[in-house]
């Protein structure tokens, strides 16, 4: 069955510097989300991208985080300078069509120290 | 009650007996609500989903119920087993969004005893 995969699934990085979070999602899936879940807490949208274009963000999404398709398997999340509240499960998502039924990957457990 | 360090609701039964997990959400203008269950170290898998005309909805062992009225859903697993042991959440879509952003409610440890 096929499945969404995201690496590292743990990064640990230092305050201020930039990390890369990869996703490849599910390959005829057309619509990519990433999620966060702070430990102990519930899932939060930060943005949707598709056509190559973010099409929705939440405030989450400030200027330090960006996302890419570098090509036509990768979705990446980056984050420019690290905070240590950037600490998280980084969840990547992809559905077929603009739908509610997302899968989603295994997570990234960023650590910023 | 809460979990301590996890700051989850939680909720232990006995494998076999039947479990309830409740959410409540918060907006009216949601149309689709969906159960996602997560194990430790895995994302959130889809479970059952419910549109906001329905009042019921059942999958294998497992029933949604919706009550718009006071906006609370509740996911029903019939003869729990030790695989079932998760956090369950609760989400929420307004599908006239400009997208299907999911927006999670917090939680609730499942824990089967054997």
């Amino acid at each position: 069955e096929p499945e969404v995969t995201q690496t590292p699934s743990h990064q640990v990085t230092q305050m201020g510097q930039e990390v890369i979070l990869r996703c490849v999602p599910i390959s005829n899936h057309l619509y990519f989300y990433w999620y966060r879940q702070i430990l102990g807490q519930k899932v939060e949208f930060l943005v949707s991208f598709y056509n190559n274009e973010i099409s929705e963000k939440s405030e989450i999404f400030d200027d330090q985080f960006s996302v890419e398709r570098p090509d036509g398997s990768n979705f990446t999340l980056k984050i420019r300078s690290t905070k240590l509240e950037d600490s998280a499960m980084y969840f990547c998502a992809s559905s077929e069509r603009r739908t509610y039924e997302q899968y989603f990957g295994p997570g990234t457990r960023l650590t910023v120290t | 009650g809460e979990s301590v360090g996890l700051h989850l609701p939680t909720l232990s039964v006995q494998e076999g007996d039947n479990s309830i997990i409740n959410c409540a959400y918060s907006n009216s203008a949601s149309d689709y609500f969906i159960w996602y269950k997560q194990e430790s170290g895995k994302g959130p898998q889809f479970i059952i989903d419910i549109r906001s005309n329905m009042d019921k909805r059942q999958g294998q062992r497992v029933t949604v119920l919706l009550n718009k009225t006071v906006k609370h859903l509740s996911l029903q697993i019939a003869a729990t087993q030790p695989g079932d042991s998760a956090v369950y959440f609760c989400a929420e879509i307004n599908s006239g969004g400009s997208n299907y952003k999911l927006t999670f409610g917090k939680g609730t440890l499942l824990t089967v005893n054997p």
